[in-house]
């Protein structure tokens, strides 16, 4: 069964680095999403992606965020100058078509910043 | 924007009783609503999803209701069994160009006691 698979599983940074996220979505699929969730809390949204563009996205991904897929298979999220509220789980995910479609989810990235 | 309220936070129930989710959306533009289960360590995996223009739909021991003019809609476990332990998330999703932007809940915690 095809998946959505993420890298790494667990991201331990300094406060200030840059890191970069990176997904693997699911091969036919069209539209891409990064989404966190801080330690029990909710999932929350971050940014679409689709047609190589940023098709909406949330008052979190602000300057700091950035999202690019580089090679046609990669969909990655890079973080400049992390800070420690940054530490997270992140959650790649895509879906075949747009609205109203199923999203399968990666299984996250933790990321910690210290 | 969006609000999604979900409650409760946190389900007990024994072995082969039955388990009701509830959530609260605002925006009445939300159009599709996924449910999803989140084991440790995990992404969330949708379950079971509703569009606006169904009241009801149902998959083997899983159900799910929509009442769009009273903005809620639930999710019923029947027969629970202790592999139903898990976060279930609710979310309601507007959408947006040929993309669709879901806002989680906080998550429920079912605890299903052997």
């Amino acid at each position: 069964e095809p998946e959505v698979t993420q890298t790494p599983s667990h991201q331990v940074t300094q406060m200030g680095q840059e890191v970069i996220l990176r997904c693997v979505p699911i091969s036919n699929h069209l539209y891409f999403y990064w989404y966190r969730q801080i330690l029990g809390q909710k999932v929350e949204f971050l940014v679409s992606f689709y047609n190589n563009e940023i098709s909406e996205k949330s008052e979190i991904f602000d300057d700091q965020f950035s999202v690019e897929r580089p090679d046609g298979s990669n969909f990655t999220l890079k973080i400049r100058s992390t800070k420690l509220e940054d530490s997270a789980m992140y959650f790649c995910a895509s879906s075949e078509a747009g609205h109203d479609t199923e999203a399968f989810f990666g299984q996250g990235t933790r990321l910690t910043v210290v | 924007g969006e609000n999604v309220e979900q409650h409760p936070s946190t389900l007990s129930v024994q072995e082969g009783d039955s388990a009701v989710i509830k959530c609260t959306y605002s925006d009445s533009a939300s159009n599709y609503f996924p449910w999803y289960k989140q084991e440790l360590g995990k992404g969330p995996q949708l379950i079971i999803d509703i569009r606006s223009n169904v009241g009801e739909k149902k998959d083997q021991r899983i159900a799910v209701t929509l009442n769009k003019t009273a903005k809620h809609f639930s999710l019923h476990i029947t027969e629970t069994q202790p592999e139903d332990s898990a976060v279930y998330f609710c979310a309601a999703s507007i959408p947006s160009g040929g993309s669709y932007i879901p806002t989680f809940g906080r998550g429920t915690s079912l605890i299903v006691h052997p």
